[in-house]
């Protein structure tokens, strides 16, 4: 069973919709907490790192940690097109160390 | 654009063959991650070097072996390649071995194909 968790979709949603993207772990070391994004036949770019619980916002993201729960969380507001691809996320206990990745949800943001 | 180059872009090749990608680094970055991606099991940690130690290892079997340069560009061998071995290979750095702030930044991949 892999350490972390996520849902593959694919989500569709329409153009200005707020996104909820989720992920379970189950390893209690991990404390910190990425979330990337991949667009179709490119390598994955950092979009969040959170360090630890609580939120942080970037523009019209907010990435969300619970570490009580083990759940983690990413926010789209007013969502784009240009939203369209895979969002992974991954953990890891220490940032030097390789990173857990969830198998990534497809999103798909319709005009 | 991360920073981190990986060649070559596409590689085709047969079952029972060997195949070397190579990754460099953004610049200033000591740590190399090879990752392997594939459909159903997702992005897979292989192997990490540091300043040209091996630092971890992962699900990497023992066909692949991996080295780190001086320079510290990295090589990921894959040999005796078998049909399941088809799949993207990521390379990622980071500045350090680890630390708060310490990310690690894709390279656009090596896609693997074994007919």
């Amino acid at each position: 069973q892999k350490e972390v968790e996520q849902d593959p979709g694919p989500l569709s949603v329409p153009e200005g919709a707020i996104v909820s993207l989720n992920c379970t772990y189950s390893n209690s070391a991990f404390q910190y907490f990425m979330w990337y994004r991949q667009y179709s036949r490119k390598g994955p770019e950092l979009l969040m790192y959170t360090y630890s619980s609580g939120n942080k916002e970037d523009g019209r993201f907010t990435a969300q940690v619970d570490k009580s729960s083990k759940y983690i969380s990413l926010f789209i507001r007013d969502s784009q097109p240009s939203d369209s691809a895979t969002y992974l996320c991954a953990s890891t206990a220490n940032s030097g160390y390789a990173l857990n990745f969830g198998k990534g949800t497809s999103l798909l943001v319709t005009p | 654009d991360s920073g981190v180059t990986q060649t070559p872009k596409h590689l085709i090749t047969a079952t029972g063959q060997r195949v070397t990608l190579r990754c460099s680094p953004r610049s200033g970055d000591l740590s190399v991650y090879w990752y392997q991606q594939s459909l159903d099991q997702g992005l897979q940690f292989l192997i990490q070097y540091y300043n040209g130690e091996e630092r971890a290892k992962g699900n990497i079997l023992e066909r692949f072996s991996a080295q780190q340069f001086p320079d510290l560009h990295s090589e990921l061998n894959l040999s005796s390649l078998e049909l399941g071995d088809s799949a993207l290979y990521f390379c990622a750095s980071s500045v350090l071995a680890g630390g708060p702030r310490n990310t690690q930044y894709f390279g656009p991949g090596t896609r693997l194909t074994v007919l």
